[in-house]
Formats: structure tokens, sequence, C-alpha cells
């Protein structure tokens, strides 16, 4: 069964730094699928990012970017410029190539202070 | 943008009450999910759902626990007889793509 693992249950950063959340996983497959969820106070899950296994290169999207290191089974996810609206929990997720589950990891309560 | 959407938002019910929560998938979607989030903690699959049929379930998603598409837009959770540890955030997601799955804003069950 797949693990996923967020060692950091708080951080803070001062808006318009840079922060990282980590993750880590673990799995026998080698084709699989990682994800970043954002959930607000209104707990509603929005989709950040995405990272396809076999993809080398890492993510991007806006202010959001990821450091998939595929041999360590790391999945870190870096927001740069961090803003007021970016305070949420943030969760980390995996999908294996064969299942439909998504496996989320106990989150990161992501505090950005003016 | 096309979204996922449950209701109710929240719904209140006494130990031993059937609850039924619903969801709207997107419409062109062809998989549906539920999961459920306890307050502080991660949050888990319950069950997976594809061509009428359920294809993937957890162990939490026991006999008290039913999934059904009743009409070709809504997508219903029964729970039969809730327990108080039932208390959750549930929510139900969709998908079309091999793998994003949108969630939508979630039911928030309180069993007293």
């Amino acid at each position: 069964a797949q693990t996923v693992t967020q060692s950091q249950p708080e951080m803070s950063v001062q808006e318009a730094e840079t922060v990282t959340l980590s993750c880590t996983y673990d799995t026998s497959e080698n084709n699989y699928y990682l994800f970043w969820y954002k959930q607000p106070p209104s707990r509603q899950m929005i989709l950040v990012i995405r990272q396809e296994a076999y993809k080398q290169q890492n993510a991007t999207e806006n202010r959001f970017s990821v450091n998939f290191q595929k041999a360590a089974k790391s999945f870190s996810l870096k927001i740069s410029d961090s803003q007021l609206g970016d305070t949420a929990m943030y969760f980390c997720a995996f999908k294996g190539n064969a299942g439909n589950m998504l496996t989320f990891g106990g989150g990161t309560r992501l505090m950005v202070k003016p | 943008e096309p979204e996922v959407t449950q209701t109710p938002s929240h719904q209140v019910t006494q130990m031993g009450q059937e609850v039924i929560l619903r969801c709207v998938p997107i419409s062109n979607h062809l998989y549906f999910y539920w999961y459920r989030q306890i307050l502080g903690q991660k949050v888990e699959f319950l069950v997976s759902f594809y061509n009428n049929e359920i294809s993937e379930k957890s162990e939490i998603f026991d006999d008290q626990f039913s999934v059904e598409r009743p009409d070709g837009s809504n997508f219903t959770l029964k729970i039969r007889s809730t327990k108080l540890e039932d208390s959750a955030m549930y929510f139900c997601a969709s998908r079309v793509a091999p793998n994003e799955q949108f969630f939508g804003p979630g039911t928030r069950l309180t069993v007293l």
C-alpha cells in the first residue's frame, strides 16, 4: 500500500517570501501521479499542481512549482512570492497508475503573514 | 467553469438515522468518488464508482455505506445508520481525464 508523509504540520512565511512544503511517499510502482491540493478555510479542495512520474521536468504553475525527486520519493511544493490568499492547508496526494483512489498526506497548515 | 456541487453544505442528524449526501459531478465526467475528512485528520478515500458500479472501496466503506447514481446527474452517498464517528466532512469528486480529480465543496455531517 502507498503512504504519503508530510513532515511539517504547520509552517509560516512572510508575504512575498518563498516557502517550501515537503512531501515524501512510498510506493513500489514505477508509473504514478502526484498532486498538491490546497484547502482554504472554506474547506474546498483545490488542485494546485500535478506531476506525472514519467516526466523528468518539474511541473510549474505560475508561483507554484515542485521539486520531484523520483529516486528519493520526494515531491516538495515551492510557493514563490507568497500571498495572503495562500493561507490554507496543503495536502500532498498520490495516485497509482492502476488504481482509482488518491492517497493523501496528513497536510501542512501554511500561514502567510503580512 | 463547470464544477462539482454538493448538497447540503451541512447536515445534522441523530445517531442511528439514515442520511443521504448528494453530489452533482461535472457533466461529462465518468468516474466518481467519495472521500471523507474527520476534523483535524487527513482526507480518506471511501469509494470510487464507474459505469454504474463500485470500482474500488476502502475498509471504511462497510455495509452501512452505499452509493448510487439514480439518474444521469446525481451521485449519492447513503449512510444507513449513522454513528458518532461518522461525523466528518464528506467530499465528492469526479474526473474524466486520466488522473485529475475535481472536488466539490464538501458536506459537513454532524452526528449527535
